[in-house]
């Protein structure tokens, strides 16, 4: 059984398209997380909601939406995508107040022509 | 706010060679510090962690790495590297009583040659 899985795992889409990737972990984890993985493998969190609050928001714009319907679901919903949203989008989870030991997923590859 | 600095973006070695990945943090608060490895076309998994106590972390795969508070560094070591250790490894620390944010180095790819 894999714990954090993300779909799709690869997404081709234009530019000014909206696309979701939907993350699901059966970990019974609290804390779920979104990194972005750009081309040169830096890995910077976006979101992380715990029990469906937000509590961290870095500086993404607002074309990026999350969305947790429960604490076993994180989706990333992306309005009017650009060319530079293309990367890997990983999905992570925790326990909270964890000692940062995340679980991730294999990854969700998005290119924007 | 803590940062993390991986000195070597690539590591080339041989079979059987050990290496050593190193890596350098600042944070001016006590921190967590982490170990991942990333396989291709894979998400990243925990090598080994440094929470408290001994400052000698043993990992899986063979791996382990040394805390050293005065130097503020966390360096990756293998005394002997296999074909299936070519991975990236990413570095990482976490402000203790902030566990839940995470904040990673930009990798270095080592790269196992026969």
């Amino acid at each position: 059984d894999t714990a954090v899985s993300q779909t799709p795992k690869y997404l081709v889409t234009q530019m000014g398209n909206d696309k979701s990737i939907k993350c699901e972990q059966n970990l019974g984890h609290d804390t779920m997380y979104w990194y972005k993985q750009d081309s040169k493998k830096f890995l910077k969190i976006m979101f992380s909601y715990n029990n469906k609050e937000l509590i961290i928001n870095e500086t993404v714009p607002n074309r990026f939406s999350p969305k947790s319907p429960d604490k076993a679901h994180l989706n990333l919903h992306i309005n009017s995508l650009e060319l530079g949203d293309s990367a890997v989008y990983f999905c992570a989870s925790t326990v909270l107040l964890n000692t940062g030991e995340l679980f991730f997923g294999e990854g969700s590859r998005l290119t924007v022509l | 706010a803590q940062s993390v600095t991986q000195l070597d973006s690539q590591v080339p070695v041989f079979e059987e060679a050990p290496v050593e990945l190193r890596c350098n943090y600042s944070s001016s608060v006590s921190v967590y510090l982490f170990w991942y490895v990333q396989y291709p076309n894979q998400g990243l998994q925990l090598l080994l962690k440094y929470l408290s106590g001994s400052t000698l972390v043993k990992g899986i795969n063979g791996f382990e790495a040394e805390f050293n508070k005065s130097q503020t560094s966390f360096h990756l070591r293998k005394p002997s590297v296999h074909i299936s250790d070519t991975a990236e490894y990413f570095c990482a620390v976490s402000d203790l009583g902030r566990g839940e944010k995470l904040v990673f180095g930009k990798g270095t790819k080592l790269t196992v040659n026969p």
